[in-house]
């Protein structure tokens, strides 16, 4: 099965540019989106289609997909971004797959 | 503003059903272009998509839980349903029901998500 892999945590202090990163097998090659969840909250789509921001979401977010890797950068974080940030991919041929999540502190 | 709201019991007992319904308001489920899908969150743990149907009746499941699944829709109420068999502790987690969006080919993307809904698996 396929699989995605983030990083269990990152920090950044406010006005800093966080990088969430998330790692699968030509992961390039399929499309990439990104869900921002505050705790005791329901998932937001932040990024999709690798690098489209939905309406309403704020242009610090921003997203790219390459190789192996997709990236989730957030700059300028600012204190309502701390969340945890969940990475999903799609192909026609995996099902919709999300990663093991990253969670975003702000110092 | 599309909403979705999950309903339906809070307590299953093991190797019976779990059921739930996805209520929506502010929109109809009896459109094309949108697929209505359940997914459900291990406490503190990560995501997992169980599947979506379209209001045609089609249905896509996750391959990994696809003989015990089953997704049903009513238009005439705006509702759609899970039911999952046999279930174990392992299935005690967050349901959420969400709406699915085309955005380009079969690629579609989360955009309306219902509170979700917590389902304890014990006797």
């Amino acid at each position: 099965s396929y699989e995605l892999t983030q990083a269990p945590s990152v920090s950044v202090s406010p006005g800093q540019t966080a990088s969430i990163t998330c790692s699968g097998d030509k992961l390039g090659d399929k499309y990439a989106s990104w869900y921002q969840q505050k705790p005791g909250q329901s998932p937001v789509l932040v990024i999709y289609q690798d690098t489209k921001r939905p309406s309403g979401i704020p242009e610090r977010f921003s997203g790219s997909n390459s190789g192996n890797t997709a990236t989730l950068t957030i700059s300028g974080t600012q204190a309502m971004d701390e969340a945890d940030y969940y990475c999903q991919a799609w192909d026609s041929s995996i099902p919709y797959v999300f990663g093991t999540g990253t969670k975003v502190t702000v110092l | 503003q599309v909403q979705l709201q999950e309903s339906g019991p809070g307590l299953v007992k093991p190797s019976q059903t779990l059921s739930l319904t996805c209520t929506v308001s502010g929109g109809s489920i009896n459109f094309p272009g949108y697929y209505w899908t359940w997914i459900r969150q291990h406490p503190g743990k990560g995501l997992e998509w169980l599947g979506y149907i379209y209001y045609s009746g089609s249905t896509y499941y996750n391959p990994s839980l696809k003989s015990l699944v089953t997704i049903s829709v009513d238009t005439s109420q705006n509702q759609f349903s899970l039911k999952l068999s046999s279930v174990t502790a392992a299935d005690s987690a967050l349901y959420y029901c969400a709406r699915a969006r085309q955005v380009v080919g079969y690629y579609y993307v989360f955009d309306y998500w219902g509170q979700g809904t917590l389902v304890t698996v014990s006797s």
